[in-house]
């Protein structure tokens, strides 16, 4: 059964950048048949999409993040991560990660039981 | 605003048949599969329907889903009181190159 776990801080301070990391068990994260996704959703309000990884290190990210998302892979590690540059309040959210099926990015079938991350001085 | 359209509540009583409807465009639903996720209260969101409507395994076939056009619906037929959740839609868009949500609907039990 595979299983994903997110860690890092609970608190940023604004301008900041917030550092997640995800660790997943039960399965290998070099596997040729899925992506590894980030996902967020603030307190009370809907689910955005962050973006993934390969693990060949490709990437792809939410347009309305790419500037400020960065998401890596760490395949000795068995674990992928997120870096959110010069955030605001507006970030504070729970963070999930999540695993895709290769072809099928929408297809989120393991997740995480999230973080929350609050941004806050 | 999210790029995909779900009314904000559905309801019915025990037994009863609830549909919740999300609109998309060409971009997005016109093109491509719909996703349904379940998040039940403070718990992570759950895969519930994949491919406009193949459910993972251990999904009840009370759930359903379908698409047509540039629109998607969830069925879930004899409601019960642990169907009480946050239900999203979800596509891959093709112009802007990402994961899209719905809002979400939240589904009551009376």
């Amino acid at each position: 059964q595979v299983q994903l776990q997110e860690s890092g801080p609970g608190l940023v301070k604004p301008s900041q950048t917030l550092s997640l990391t995800c660790t997943v068990s039960g399965g290998s994260i070099g596997s040729a048949s899925y992506y590894w996704s980030w996902i967020r959703q603030p307190a009370g309000k809907g689910l955005e999409w962050i973006g993934r990884i390969y693990s060949s290190g490709s990437t792809n990210y939410n347009p309305s993040l790419k500037s400020r998302v960065t998401i890596s892979v760490d395949t000795s590690k068995n674990q992928f991560s997120l870096n959110l540059s010069s955030v605001t309040a507006a970030d504070t959210a729970v963070y999930y990660c999540a695993r895709a099926i290769k072809g099928e990015w929408v297809r989120l079938d393991y997740w995480g039981q999230g973080t929350l991350v609050t941004v806050s001085s | 605003q999210s790029v995909l359209t779900q009314p904000p509540s559905a309801s019915g009583t025990p037994g009863q048949r609830v549909t919740i409807s999300c609109s998309g465009s060409s971009s997005n639903i016109g093109s491509n599969y719909v996703y349904w996720f379940q998040q039940l209260p403070g718990t992570a969101p759950k895969l519930l329907i994949y491919r406009n409507n193949q459910r993972p395994s251990g999904v009840p076939d009370r759930f359903s889903g379908s698409k047509s056009g540039t629109s998607g619906s969830l069925a879930i037929s004899g409601l019960r009181s642990d169907d009480e959740a946050d239900y999203y839609c979800a596509a891959w868009d093709d112009n802007l190159s990402c994961v899209v949500f719905g809002g979400g609907t939240k589904v009551t039990v009376l």
